[in-house]
């Protein structure tokens, strides 16, 4: 079965410094992975996606993330964060095997502290 | 804004009601997903719809049940509600359902059991 895990419930970080919010996952076969934001009384918002090729991928707002096939990971990055990066981040799975589902991690609120 | 719509934002009602919550996708998706975001469960996948026909299913209920209408508008239909079932309704549309799409969140229906 496939799930996906968000490790920390919360990451604090100073602004300007770099962010990383971690994710890994378990699927079978080949995963799709996805990072979504959610900032207060908001729907989730898609950052970015990864599919096949390229290990690091580029995403909104300055955000990028990095598939690690070894590890099972696909951790969120950004150089330089923002205080209006503070919301909570979701990582998720889908298989490519048919069964369309996709399933989200637990979320992690991420504090950027001026 | 996504350009997904959802109705009503929020919903007060007793234990053993039933209500109805309405999606309406982004223009030209086909795809419907609905999830169930509660402080302690984070988001659970409830059900997918594809062109008014059902594609996939999470942790839905028995006592909830979903359709997607020719129009493409979806409901989610609660019964027997339990307090436990407090929880933020969002629903996501996407292009299709094979293809790994970014979902397009609407703001979500608050519903709140006395």
């Amino acid at each position: 079965a496939q799930s996906v895990a968000q490790p920390e419930d919360q990451v604090n970080v100073a602004e300007g410094n770099p962010l990383t919010v971690k994710c890994t996952y378990s699927v079978s076969g080949n995963p799709y992975l996805f990072w979504y934001v959610q900032y207060p009384n908001r729907g989730l918002q898609f950052l970015l996606k990864y599919i096949t090729g390229d290990n690091l991928v580029k995403g909104s707002y300055g955000f990028e993330a990095e598939f690690n096939k070894s590890q099972t990971s696909f951790h969120l990055k950004k150089p330089s964060a923002l205080v209006s990066d503070s919301a909570l981040y979701f990582c998720a799975v889908r298989d490519n095997v048919g069964t369309y589902k996709y399933i989200f991690g637990t979320g992690t609120r991420l504090k950027v502290l001026a | 804004d996504s350009g997904v719509t959802q109705t009503p934002k929020h919903l007060i009602t007793a234990t053993g009601q039933r209500v109805t919550l309405r999606c309406s996708p982004r223009s030209g998706d086909l795809s419907v997903y609905w999830y169930q975001q509660s402080l302690d469960q984070g988001l659970q996948f409830l059900i997918q719809y594809y062109n008014g026909e059902e594609r996939a299913k999470g942790n839905i209920l028995e006592r909830f049940s979903a359709q997607q209408f020719p129009d493409l508008h979806s409901e989610l239909n609660l019964s027997s509600l339990e307090l436990g079932d407090s929880a933020l309704y969002f629903c996501a549309s996407s292009s299709g359902v094979a293809a790994p799409y970014e979902q397009y969140f609407g703001p979500g229906t608050r519903l709140t059991v006395t």
